[in-house]
């Protein structure tokens, strides 16, 4: 199975800073990657898929990056709604892992 | 709007069976895949395996192989995940999530809101 490590697993932060998160594969997964957010109680959602693919709605300021097996989500300015726990998915080869996520906290 | 109703909590016994219900609304549900996923306390998603709505023909993850079935009744546009041989390490919250197309799709477009399964004798 691809394994994901995803770093760092949480994170402290200020409104307007910019903030990047990096999952890694354990072998490559082409730009088979997605970006999902979620706010405690809520469901999960997508932000961005195939590593870089912005999803309609989804505000400018976030944005991935990368291909095989680093890839990296930055949040160009942090916004208030923004703290929440943050996890990658890859879904190459017929399955389908998870980063271990990371928690974006006020500082 | 894309929408999914997934069904209450459940408390199980060990050694138990639990069936969660997941149903659709919104799109035409034998067009998309739909996947279960699992997130015990503390710990990182997993991913269970999913149905191709419109065939039946399901795959699931090794790990959950020999105890996990998946199902769908198009009728009723609704999929159901049954977990055997429950164990405490199976409390969690369980998620359907649909796909971004069918017939053997992995993105993770929408999801359900979860149902908490709790293993306690």
């Amino acid at each position: 199975d691809i394994q994901m490590t995803q770093s760092p697993s949480s994170l402290s932060a200020s409104v307007g800073d910019r903030v990047t998160i990096t999952c890694r594969a354990s072998q490559s997964i082409s730009s088979w990657l997605a970006w999902y957010q979620q706010i405690p109680g809520k469901v999960p959602n997508l932000l961005i898929y195939k590593a870089s693919t912005l999803k309609s709605g989804v505000p400018a300021r976030f944005s991935g990056s990368g291909s095989g097996t680093e890839f990296t989500l930055t949040i160009s300015s942090l916004q208030p709604e923004d703290f929440a726990t943050f996890f990658c998915l890859q879904y190459s080869d017929h399955t389908v892992t998870f980063g271990g996520g990371t928690k974006v906290e006020i500082k | 709007q894309v929408q999914f109703v997934q069904s209450g909590a459940e408390v199980k016994k060990p050694g138990a069976s639990v069936k969660v219900s997941c149903k659709a609304s919104g799109y035409t549900f034998t067009s998309y895949d739909m996947h279960w996923v699992r997130q015990a306390p503390g710990q990182r998603l997993e991913w269970m395996g999913w149905i191709n709505t419109g065939n039946g023909n399901t795959k699931y993850s090794q790990k959950f192989q020999d105890r996990v079935t998946i199902t769908r009744d198009t009728s009723a546009t609704t999929a159901y995940m049954e977990l055997s041989s429950l164990i405490y390490e199976d409390t969690a919250v369980y998620y359907c999530a649909r796909s971004d197309c069918g017939g053997g799709c992995y993105l993770l477009w929408n999801w359900g809101q979860g149902t908490l399964v709790t293993v306690s004798s």
